[in-house]
């Protein structure tokens, strides 16, 4: 069974500033994904970043990147020059190895971002 | 850019009553995902589907629901009597592959459940 974690319920950041948000997980799989999601107020779910278990080096898709730290087994989401548009809520997910990949999420991080 | 499309984006129905949600997966995606919402709750894997067949379902997707591919282009969720516990956000995803990149799943807007 595959198991996220994210302890903080919700995060403050000043605009330009930059933020991590955590995420750790469980998993006895050797291969395996983790990835972040986006969701606005909205509604809709929105990609980020994508890490495999494999990759030597930490994901990047423009201010955000993760670090990934497998012998601790996070996988951090770093947003750089937050903007006020990033306010939403932050899903870590892991894909394990099976046959379709289903997703397991956490619980989730209300970011807001302020003047 | 192509998108996942769900289709309608609010439902409300009457308990009991049966309720079909749509989906158009990204052309040329072969893996199908539903998810589901409660509100202020996490995001919960319900069902995969692949290559016309079902791969992996949770333990909420009992005898009430069902999916189906009935075109090229659709997937349908469908909840049989819907109960009130059901009223969430639904959502609908599909991935290209199994391999990276291809196992990103990428998700619709969602469809809102409102059981009365």
């Amino acid at each position: 069974a595959q198991k996220i974690t994210q302890t903080q319920p919700g995060m403050f950041v000043q605009e330009k500033e930059a933020v991590t948000l955590d995420c750790t997980y469980d998993t006895s799989d050797q291969s395996y994904g983790l990835f972040w999601y986006k969701q606005p107020s909205s509604g809709e779910m929105i990609f980020l970043i994508y890490q495999g278990s494999y990759d030597e080096q930490n994901a990047t898709e423009g201010r955000y990147s993760l670090n990934f730290q497998k012998a601790r087994k996070s996988a951090n989401l770093v947003i750089s020059a937050s903007q006020l548009g990033d306010s939403a809520m932050y899903f870590c997910a892991m894909r394990g190895t099976g046959t379709a990949s289903k997703l397991t999420f956490g619980t989730g991080t209300r970011l807001q971002v302020t003047l | 850019e192509p998108e996942v499309t769900q289709t309608p984006s609010h439902q409300v129905t009457q308990m009991g009553q049966e309720v079909i949600l749509r989906c158009v997966p990204i052309s040329n995606h072969l893996y199908f995902y539903w998810y589901r919402q409660i509100l202020g709750q996490k995001v919960e894997f319900l069902v995969s589907f692949y290559n016309n067949e079902i791969s992996e379902k949770s333990e909420i997707f009992d005898d009430q629901f069902s999916v189906e591919r009935p075109d090229g282009s659709n997937f349908t969720l469908k909840i049989r009597s819907t109960k009130l516990e059901d009223s969430a956000m639904y959502f609908c995803a599909s991935s290209e592959g199994l391999g990276r990149p291809k196992n990103i799943q990428y998700f619709g807007a969602g469809t809102r459940l409102s059981v009365l």
